[in-house]
């Protein structure tokens, strides 16, 4: 399955550092989102974009920085994270952004040390 | 907020049998969705329920959604290795919009 692709896979980072998470999607939809997902809770709806425009941000920490520069992709920008964001981020997108089937990518394993 | 439970949390079986997992809602449901995601993966969607005591079979999966739209079960038939994953529901939320996903459950077949 190529319909949604996330980069890097894993990353490894410090609590001083920044990065980005990338997710690219194929199927020509209109709504993206990212999920955050940890060992001892459910899938965390983060963030959601439709047509470009952030409509959801679930009271996320602001050292989570969601951006979509046009409706194929999404990045997240990391910057001084702490131990507990350690977690699998997942990217899916949808036709449109009122609860149709979500396609998921492949997710970045994200550890900070 | 939405509630959404879902049980049991684990469940381990021997190859050959039978896996029913269930999803209840706090509130009645427009449509509810399920997802699998097998270990080391990413969630794949497998169905989504929409009238009052709909039935849906895909092979050896029978999904089912409540009469009174308030939760939906997974049955499979015959467990093989290749349903390990963990199963998951998702609802709508309270405003209609985003769907919530449940907190899974989790299958083990033992060959």
């Amino acid at each position: 399955e190529t319909g949604v692709t996330q980069t890097p896979r894993h990353l490894v980072m410090g609590m001083t550092n920044k990065k980005s998470l990338k997710c690219e999607q194929h199927l020509g939809h209109n709504a993206m989102y990212w999920y955050k997902q940890s060992a001892k809770k459910p899938l965390e709806l983060m963030f959601v974009y439709s047509l470009e425009e952030r409509v959801e941000n679930n009271s996320v920490p602001s050292r989570f920085s969601p951006e979509c520069p046009n409706s194929s992709h999404l990045f997240l920008h990391l910057h001084t994270l702490q131990p507990e964001d350690s977690a699998l981020y997942l990217c899916a997108s949808s036709q449109g952004r009122f609860g149709e089937t979500q396609y998921f990518g492949p997710g970045t394993r994200l550890l900070v040390l | 907020g939405q509630q959404v439970m879902q049980i049991p949390q684990y469940q381990h079986v021997q190859e050959g049998e039978d896996f029913t997992t269930y999803c209840n809602s706090s509130t009645t449901l427009s449509n509810i969705q399920w997802y699998k995601q097998r270990p080391g993966g990413h969630p794949v969607f497998l169905i989504q329920l929409v009238k009052s005591g709909e039935v849906k079979k895909q092979k050896r999966l029978t999904f089912q959604f409540g009469e009174a739209k308030k939760n939906s079960s997974l049955h499979i038939t015959a467990t093989q290795t290749t349903d390990v994953g963990t199963y998951f529901c998702a609802v709508r939320d309270n405003y209609g919009q985003n769907f919530v996903f449940g907190p899974g459950t989790r299958l083990s077949v033992l060959p």
